[in-house]
């Protein structure tokens, strides 16, 4: 079993819907990562939680640490979010900061 | 503001060929770090620099790759001979200790 599992991998949204992805971990840790990476593209990262709620734009991301989940909403979708969206997480011993166990992504697809 | 700056976008050589690769940070960003990412994989982090002193390289294979950050800016990956199975894409990031990721671009490495 993976130490971060995400959900789903594979999205195909119509633009404008509500769209969930969740991100569940097995480890202790000390921050979570949501990433953005485009085809052929960089990695942006898009949020780094350890507790509560972030909002950026149209983005909002949650984590509840005693469950050991977290899911990345995007509210009014848009043909430009499709992107693969990664959840990283750092554990809060034995690695550093940068040692980040990525889960395998999910693939966001929003049609016009 | 300038993000994070990585040359060359591409890079193609043959095996046992040596290869450098540049970083450039986000200015006043103290932690520097270096990932090696294969196609289909998430990025695995080879080393991480805080100013010019090496916080984690455990992944990072020595007899062949070496890393520097001498002035706890700029910093260089060097592979010295290149494999067939060091073609990936090389990313940089930087972040204030404990902070967001921010990452380059990348280079793109093919070892024929």
């Amino acid at each position: 079993k993976n130490e971060v599992e995400q959900s789903p991998q594979n999205l195909t949204a119509q633009e404008g819907e509500f769209i969930t992805i969740n991100c569940s971990y097995s480890v202790g840790i000390s921050a979570l990562h949501w990433l953005q990476q485009h085809p052929g593209g960089g990695i942006v990262s898009l949020f780094m939680l350890s507790s509560g709620k972030k909002k950026h734009g149209r983005l909002i991301a949650t984590i509840n640490i005693q469950e050991k989940h977290s899911s990345l909403h995007i509210t009014a979708s848009h043909p430009r979010d499709s992107a693969v969206y990664i959840c990283a997480v750092s554990q809060n011993y034995g690695g550093s900061q940068g040692n980040l166990i990525f889960g395998k992504g999910t693939k966001l697809s929003v049609k016009p | 503001e300038a993000g994070v700056a990585q040359s060359p976008r591409y890079k193609i050589i043959e095996k046992r060929q040596s290869v450098a690769f540049w970083c450039n940070p986000i200015s006043g960003h103290a932690t520097l770090y270096w990932y090696q990412q294969i196609l289909g994989q998430g990025p695995k982090l080879l080393i991480q620099f805080q100013n010019n002193g090496v916080v984690d390289d455990s992944q990072l294979p020595k007899d062949r790759f070496s890393a520097e950050r001498l002035k706890g800016v700029d910093s260089t990956l060097k592979i010295q001979p290149a494999k067939l199975e060091d073609s990936a894409v090389y990313l940089c990031a930087s972040s204030f200790p404990y902070e967001k990721l921010f990452f380059g671009s990348g280079t793109q490495l093919s070892v024929l």
